[in-house]
C-alpha cells in the first residue's frame, strides 16, 4: 500500500523560499502510471492544484503558480521536492503531496499534510 | 481564466437525495474531463468517491454515484446519512495537462 508523508519547516518569512519534501513508501515514484503532484488549501479555503512532476523528470504547473515553483524527483530516495520562492502571507496553506493518475485528475493516495505558515 | 464553479453550500434530510453539480465558466464538462469527486472533512486530506466520472473509488458506498447531467458533472447522494455531511470538490483534467478543483459544496444533513 502506497504512502505519502510530507516534510519540511512550518514556517517560512516573507520573500524566502518554501521548501517541502514528500517521501513515498511502499511504491516506487519510478513508474509511469502516475504523476506526483502538490496540492495546497489555505485555511477553511478550497483545494489549489500547484503541479505535478512524471517520473522522467517531466514537470506542469498551475499557470497562476508557474514563476515561482520547482518540483523535482528523487529517484534515489524515492522522495520528491516543492520549491515555491517569493512567498507571502497568501501562501500559507496546508500542503499536501498526491499521487496523481496520468492523464487524469485522480489523486490518491495523499499524504496527511503540512500546514505552512509565512511570517516574520 | 478558466474556472470550475460548485454550489457553496446544500443541505439534505437524512434519508433523502442530493445532487451536487460541477460546472466550466469556458464550456461544458465532459466526460473527457474525467471528473473527479473528493470528500473532505475537518483536519483530513480528501478522500476519493469518484474518478472518470461515474467510477466509484474502493471502499465508497453504492449510495454514491456520478455522472454528466446536462452540460455539469454530477454526485448524487441517494439515502443521505449524518456522516456524508462534509466538503466536497470536483476536480477536471484539462486538455493542457493541468488539474482544476471547483471551489467545494458544504453538505449538511439535517
Amino acid at each position: 500500500q502506497v504512502q505519502l508523508q510530507e516534510s519540511g519547516p512550518g514556517l517560512v518569512t516573507p520573500s524566502e523560499t518554501l521548501s517541502l519534501t514528500c517521501t513515498v513508501s511502499g511504491g516506487s515514484v519510478s513508474g509511469g502510471a502516475y504523476y506526483w503532484s502538490w496540492i495546497r488549501q489555505p485555511p477553511g479555503r478550497g483545494l489549489e492544484w500547484i503541479g505535478y512532476v512524471y517520473f522522467t523528470g517531466g514537470t506542469n504547473y498551475n499557470p497562476s503558480l508557474k514563476s515561482r515553483v520547482t518540483i523535482s524527483l528523487d529517484t534515489s530516495k524515492n522522495e520528491f521536492s516543492l520549491k515555491l520562492n517569493s512567498v507571502t502571507a497568501a501562501d500559507t496553506a496546508v500542503y499536501y503531496c498526491a499521487r496523481q493518475r496520468r492523464s487524469s485528475v485522480w489523486f490518491d493516495p495523499w499524504g496527511q499534510g503540512t500546514l505552512v505558515t509565512v511570517s516574520s | 481564466q478558466t474556472v470550475v464553479t460548485q454550489e457553496p453550500s446544500l443541505s439534505v434530510s437524512p434519508g433523502g437525495t442530493v445532487t451536487l453539480t460541477c460546472a466550466l465558466n469556458s464550456g461544458s464538462v465532459s466526460t473527457s474531463y474525467y471528473p473527479c469527486w473528493y470528500q473532505q472533512t475537518p483536519g483530513h486530506p480528501p478522500r476519493t468517491l469518484m474518478y472518470s466520472t461515474n467510477s466509484r473509488s474502493s471502499g465508497v458506498p453504492d449510495r454514491f454515484s456520478g455522472s454528466i447531467l446536462g452540460n455539469k458533472a454530477a454526485l448524487t447522494i441517494t439515502g443521505a446519512q449524518a456522516d456524508d455531511e462534509s466538503d466536497y470538490y470536483c476536480a477536471l483534467y484539462m486538455s493542457s495537462g493541468i488539474s482544476l478543483f471547483g471551489g467545494g459544496t458544504k453538505l449538511t444533513v439535517l
